[in-house]
């Protein structure tokens, strides 16, 4: 199975809004609503963001907005803040109770 | 809250096998499926498998089929990943994250603190 793809990195200037895409095939992303993002400041185990495509854990910011569309999700971060500053993955179901992530995005607040 | 409370680091000769435990303080995990992913220095996530706790059924990436065996106790409350036939590129730091629900195909709302792992020849 291979890594969804998703851009190295991303830029945006406090208060703009980003998207981060991942792209995937019909055999996960696209075949399963159950897609997830994960934070990740350095040296620290990742948060869960946003999981079942579009769906906020209790605690995290309405800043953070998932969606899907065929083969790619995309995670929106509005607002950006400087605490926004970090790695973000994606992850996907991919049948036969297997999961597999994206490559990373590194988010940078200018 | 439960928290997922991981065994510490580890150094291990190429070749050799690791084992890294999680156990769930202040409750057990039944109810949820247990996942393993690493990250090696520098690098993305990688699934490495996962146990759902209610039928204890595991599944395992297709790269590591036959290296990794994930179990948890009888009480659910703690989980290990073995890796055996460890080479240097299996140096990561190695988290258990618990899904949202007993199935395998749902996002980790909560994770271990990370066990580094460094295989040296």
């Amino acid at each position: 199975q291979s890594a969804l793809t998703q851009p190295a990195s991303v830029s945006g200037s406090p208060g703009q809004s980003i998207t981060i895409s991942c792209t995937g095939t019909s055999s996960d992303v696209g075949g399963y609503n159950y897609v997830s993002w994960y934070q990740q400041h350095p040296g620290k185990a990742p948060k869960l963001m946003i999981y079942d495509v579009s769906n906020r854990p209790s605690g995290v910011s309405d800043r953070f907005s998932g969606s899907k569309s065929g083969n790619t999700a995309s995670l929106t971060i509005s607002g950006l803040q400087a605490e926004d500053e970090a790695d973000y993955y994606c992850s996907s179901y991919t049948g036969s109770s297997t999961q597999v992530f994206g490559t990373g995005t590194k988010v940078t607040v200018l | 809250q439960v928290q997922l409370v991981q065994s510490g680091a580890e150094v291990k000769k190429s070749g050799s096998s690791v084992k890294v435990s999680c156990k769930a303080s202040g409750g057990t995990f039944s109810s949820f499926a247990i996942n393993w992913v690493r990250q090696a220095p520098g690098q993305g996530l990688e699934w490495m498998g996962g146990i759902m706790g209610m039928f204890r059924t595991t599944t395992y990436a297709q790269r590591l089929q036959g290296r990794v065996t994930i179990t948890a106790d009888e009480f659910m409350t703690t989980s290990e990943m073995e890796l055996n036939s460890l080479r240097s590129e299996d140096t990561a730091v190695y988290y258990c994250a618990r899904g949202l629900g007993y199935h395998l195909n749902q996002g980790f709302d909560n994770w271990g603190q990370g066990t580094l792992v460094t295989v040296s020849s």
